[in-house]
Order: C-alpha cells, then structure tokens, then sequence
C-alpha cells in the first residue's frame, strides 16, 4: 500500500523561510507531487518531483530524494495569502494518487 | 473551458437514501478519481479510473459505487447513505501517467453532503 507522513502544523512569519516534510512508503513510485488548499477551496497543484533533485517554481520549491523516500516544500519570502494546508501526494506507477493528511501552515506579520 | 465539474454542490440526504454525484472533465483526461475529505483530514481517495471502462477501488471504497462509461464522465454513487458519509467530496483528472504532463491533477470546486 501507499502511506504518507507530514506534520500537522507549521507556523512562521511574514517574509520567512518554511520547509513542509514528507516521507512516504509506497510499492511503485511514479512522482510525489504537492498541493495547496484554502479554507473552503479544491486544492490546486503546487509542484512535482519524479526524479532525485530539487524543482523550484517561483517562490516554492521542492524536493525528492528517492532512496530516503523523502521530499519537502520550500516556500521562500512568505506571505500572508500563502497561510493554507498544504499536502504531499504520491502516485504509483498505475496512476493512483495517495494523499497525506496535510500540514497547517499559519503565516504570522 | 470548464475543466473538472461537479454537481450538486450542496445536497442534505436521509440516512438510507441513495444519490449520484456527478464529476465530467472536458480536458480528454484518461485518469479521474474521487476523494473524500472530512474536516481537519487530508483526502482519502474513494474510487479512481484509469480509462474509460476500467474502476478500481482506493482506500475507502465501502458504500460507493462508480463507473466509467465514457472519458468525459466518472459519476459517484452512494448506495444508502450513513451519517458516517457525510463529507467534502471532490473530483479530480489527469493524463495518464504515460504522458509528461500526466502529473498534474486537477480537482472540481466539491461538492458538500450532509447526511441525516
């Protein structure tokens, strides 16, 4: 089967630099992915690893490391608007998407 | 183009009854899934299909059904509703994993049921 492990709550400030970590156990890796999502909203698509390294997509980053089965966002320069749940999913080679249970973050000024 | 959507946004049942959720992609998306979420939880994926004809179950498919007809169409049916199913819904598509862009998941705006 397919789990996946994120803390439940992050708080920073305005400005700042905050890492989200994931670690997951799944049989047939395809790509762990992120998404975001605000009170009340459809989560929406942040980033995407398949391979070891990290991707950055303006002020978000990510990160794979396949053998540690372990990845992490990077949010740079926060923002008030970035406050949300934000959550790691992985996909096996079939296609099947696996979420975790998502991570608070709560940006302070 | 209107992507993912879902109906009913909102609909309240009495235990016992049974309803469709509807979900239809317009993106010619081989990969469409549903999930639940319920408050302060992360997504628990109920169904998901990889085609047009192909279902498999995710991890909580008790009480649901779906099926798969056409590309454009993945409706969610709840056999006899328990409070226990009360709940976010959301639909959500993709390419398939075959193809580059197939990491990229998009989701319906929900859809709210109450049961009671």
């Amino acid at each position: 089967g397919q789990s996946l492990e994120q803390p439940s709550e992050v708080t920073a400030v305005e400005g700042a630099i905050v890492q989200i970590n994931c670690t997951y156990q799944t049989s047939g890796f395809y790509g762990l992915s992120w998404y975001q999502q605000h009170d009340g909203g459809a989560p929406t698509f942040l980033s995407y690893n398949a391979l070891d390294g990290l991707e950055e997509t303006g002020r978000f980053s990510s990160f794979l490391s396949r053998s540690d089965s372990y990845g992490y966002l990077l949010l740079q320069e926060l923002q008030m608007k970035d406050s949300a749940s934000y959550f790691c999913a992985v996909r096996d080679l079939r296609g099947k998407l696996i979420f975790g249970q998502g991570t608070t973050l709560q940006v302070k000024p | 183009n209107a992507g993912v959507t879902q109906t009913p946004k909102f609909q309240v049942l009495k235990t016992g009854q049974s309803m469709t959720l509807q979900c239809a992609q317009d993106m010619n998306h081989e990969y469409m899934s549903w999930y639940r979420q319920d408050p302060g939880m992360g997504l628990r994926l109920i169904h998901y299909s990889v085609g047009a004809g192909i279902t498999d179950q995710g991890e909580v498919p008790n009480g649901y059904n779906v099926s798969r007809s056409t590309t454009e169409d993945f409706p969610l049916r709840l056999l006899s509703a328990a409070p226990s199913q009360t709940s976010v819904y959301f639909c959500a598509s993709s390419y398939s994993t075959g193809r580059v862009s197939g990491n990229t998941i998009y989701f319906g705006e929900g859809s709210w049921l109450t049961v009671v």
